[in-house]
């Protein structure tokens, strides 16, 4: 139990072309997404936390114009990454909790964003 | 956690050793604690966790020390083999809620290389 997927694994897109990443919670009803980055051989960079229904909080230094996170639903969030460019090209993973009040948290398999 | 956005540390073991990650944690105040593992170009797995009332806990073949007062976490893992080749995080939740859930700090991680 407690699947989390990412689609899709892998993306290379123009710089200036918008790309979406899409998180879905398989097997539970996820009330909280986070998002992450990862660079090569660093740690997760938390992003935003996504509460169901409600907008996303996002993490100093992040831009929520650049990155739009929607969490319309209890199973699905995504992160659109508006005018890519270069230097957002990074790893990017989703986690979900069944609850915003529990401490586990189910990771996704990440995305392989590449901006050329 | 330990800052982010530094570079990886590095263990490397030879197969069948015991193998020790250890991380330092910035928040004396952290209730719940785990260590995730992390195969490349993939998501954090779950490994252990512990809470802040317990000292040790014990998994197969893992186990994870906490030391409150130097506020040290350690992942022990006996008889190392290849597949445990991976970047191993440990992360810290508060007792807080921010925004209505419990924000992670992850480590920055270490890399842990097993030669056969």
């Amino acid at each position: 139990g407690a699947v989390v997927s990412q689609h899709p694994s892998r993306v290379i897109c123009k710089s200036g072309t918008s790309v979406k990443i899409e998180c879905r919670s398989l097997d539970f009803q996820a009330t909280t997404m986070f998002w992450y980055r990862q660079f090569p051989k660093q740690s997760l960079m938390l992003m935003a936390t996504s509460n169901e229904g409600s907008k996303a909080t996002y993490e100093q230094g992040v831009e929520k114009d650049k990155f739009l996170i929607n969490h319309a639903s209890l199973t699905l969030s995504t992160l659109t990454v508006t005018s890519a460019h270069p230097e957002d090209s990074s790893f990017y993973i989703c986690s979900a909790r069944g609850s915003s009040v529990t401490y586990e948290q189910y990771f996704g398999p990440g995305t392989r964003l590449t901006v050329t | 956690g330990e800052s982010v956005g530094l570079h990886l540390p590095t263990l490397s073991v030879q197969e069948g050793d015991n193998s020790i990650i250890n991380c330092a944690y910035s928040n004396s105040a952290s209730d719940y604690f785990i260590w995730y593992k992390q195969e490349s170009g993939k998501g954090p797995q779950f490994i252990i966790d512990i809470r802040s009332n317990m000292d040790k806990r014990q998994g197969q073949r893992v186990t994870v020390l906490l030391n409150k007062t130097v506020k040290h976490l350690s992942l022990q893992i006996a008889a190392t083999q290849p597949g445990d080749s991976a970047v191993y995080f440990c992360a810290e939740n508060p007792q807080t809620l921010t925004g209505g859930s419990y924000i992670p700090t992850f480590g920055r991680g270490t890399s842990l290389i097993v030669h056969p």
